[in-house]
């Protein structure tokens, strides 16, 4: 099994030009999560969907972001337009809903933005 | 509302000494509860679960934690460091029910000298 794929692995752009972040979940897993990580902040959920169907986007930071799951093989995650705060690592993580939660992460994509 | 938090954000030990990271939840229903861990410029992989079926859990590379109700807590322990242990530990939790979100701690930094 290949994991979690995302791409790009780095990202670097300047301030005000869209980003748009890629993800591959685990063939099977019908759950998907977009988190972000950063020093100060730490590891937080943007987004989670479910078969497809987003669930929860409580923690998407504001109208810049947006994410899609047009299918079960893939989502994006969208920064329009980035910010230099937008800059962080962006794990995408993926899981089969069996009651247990146990979640896969991709290598994540290091954004910069400048 | 769920919630885990993790003590000291950064552990040192000696090669060969016990590792041990604290980690205290909080959930309205009897929970599930992991522990991760990251290597440097990688994703979090799973280290081991708690999901009732025994308090006293054991993970990969030697690593084990007991769920401890009384004390809300789901401490990490390994009996002797190994130099390849260093990386930073997340501590998370789950609620049952059909809800998928898991919330992670802050993370502790594991670092072990030579």
């Amino acid at each position: 099994d290949a994991g979690v794929i995302q791409s790009p692995r780095h990202e670097v752009t300047e301030m005000g030009q869209e980003v748009t972040l890629r993800c591959k979940p685990i063939s099977g897993h019908n759950s998907l999560f977009w988190y972000r990580q950063t020093m100060m902040r730490g590891l937080e959920l943007l987004i989670y969907f479910n078969n497809n169907v987003p669930i929860d986007d409580s923690g998407m930071p504001e109208d810049r972001f947006s994410a899609k799951m047009p299918n079960a093989s893939f989502s994006t995650l969208k920064i329009q337009p980035s910010e230099p705060r937008d800059s962080a690592v962006y794990f995408c993580a993926s899981s089969f809903w069996d009651g247990y939660n146990e979640q896969f992460f991709g290598p994540g994509t290091r954004l910069t933005v400048l | 509302a769920q919630s885990v938090t993790q003590l000291g954000s950064h552990v040192s030990v000696s090669e060969g000494a016990l590792v041990l990271l604290r980690c205290n939840y909080s959930s309205s229903v009897p929970p599930y509860l992991f522990w991760y861990v990251q290597y440097p410029n990688q994703g979090l992989q799973l280290l081991l679960k708690y999901t009732s079926a025994a308090t006293l859990v054991k993970g990969i590379n030697g690593f084990e934690a007991e769920f401890k109700k009384s004390e809300t807590s789901f401490h990490l322990t390994k009996p002797s460091a190994h130099m390849s242990d260093a990386a930073e530990y997340f501590c998370a939790v789950s609620e049952r029910g059909g809800y998928q979100k898991v919330t992670f701690g802050i993370g502790t930094k594991l670092q072990v000298i030579p």
